[in-house]
């Protein structure tokens, strides 16, 4: 059973367009954090959120925390072909000593 | 270093043989943790280190996994009598707060 669901698992769609990926969990999380990993690499960080509420915007990318810290979501903008690759959203329960991965979202931009 | 190293990158091995993966972490990091992604699949916990000293194995599979540090600097994850299950990526990665992985060591098990 995995602590955080995302969905949805697969995308595809073509450059310009918009999309939201989503991030939920029945657990609090003390914080959450979400990754990009291409093939053949290591997840790498985007962004990390800790406020219930809590919006972050990194160019075209907007991270949203929920206001009870269980869910989290990934707005992208006129999307790119780079921004295709696997998104990961992990949270920390309890006292950061590890995070919980979801099981990601493999997002395809086709020029 | 700059980065996390992992070393090998990949790994083919005979099922039933022991492998032995290394991590070197960033200087300074204490935090060290290992994870396993099977294909298309998110990343699965292992263990975590503090120092030299491993608070939560609560990961680790199986008693045929164990995992070592050498005070914060490299640790090694030991897979004994591997077994075709064990095929996946492994990825180590240290923390100052957000977590930087290294690429991984790909395991197969044929």
């Amino acid at each position: 059973t995995q602590l955080l669901e995302q969905s949805p698992q697969f995308l595809s769609i073509q450059e310009g367009e918009n999309l939201t990926v989503y991030c939920n969990s029945s657990s609090v999380f003390s914080s959450l954090q979400w990754y990009r990993q291409e093939p053949g690499e290591g997840p790498v960080l985007l962004v990390t959120v800790v406020t219930g509420g809590e919006v972050k915007k990194l160019k075209r990318l907007t991270f949203q925390f929920g206001d009870a810290r269980k869910d989290s979501s990934l707005h992208i903008t006129a999307a790119q072909p780079g921004d295709t690759g696997l998104y990961l959203c992990a949270g920390a329960v309890i006292n950061f000593n590890k995070f919980y991965f979801g099981s990601g979202t493999k997002l395809n931009v086709k020029p | 270093g700059a980065g996390v190293s992992q070393s090998p990158s990949n790994k083919v091995t005979e099922k039933g043989k022991d492998v032995e993966l290394r991590c070197d972490p960033i200087s300074g990091h204490t935090a060290l943790y290992w994870y396993r992604q099977r294909l298309g699949q998110g990343l699965e916990f292992l263990i975590y280190f503090q120092g030299n000293s491993a608070p939560d194995k609560s990961g680790l599979p199986s008693d045929r996994f164990s995992a070592e540090r050498t005070g914060e600097s490299v640790s090694t994850l030991t897979i004994q009598r591997t077994q075709q299950e064990d095929s996946a990526v492994y990825l180590c990665a240290s923390s100052n707060y957000g977590y930087t992985f290294g690429s991984g060591t790909r395991l197969t098990v044929v």
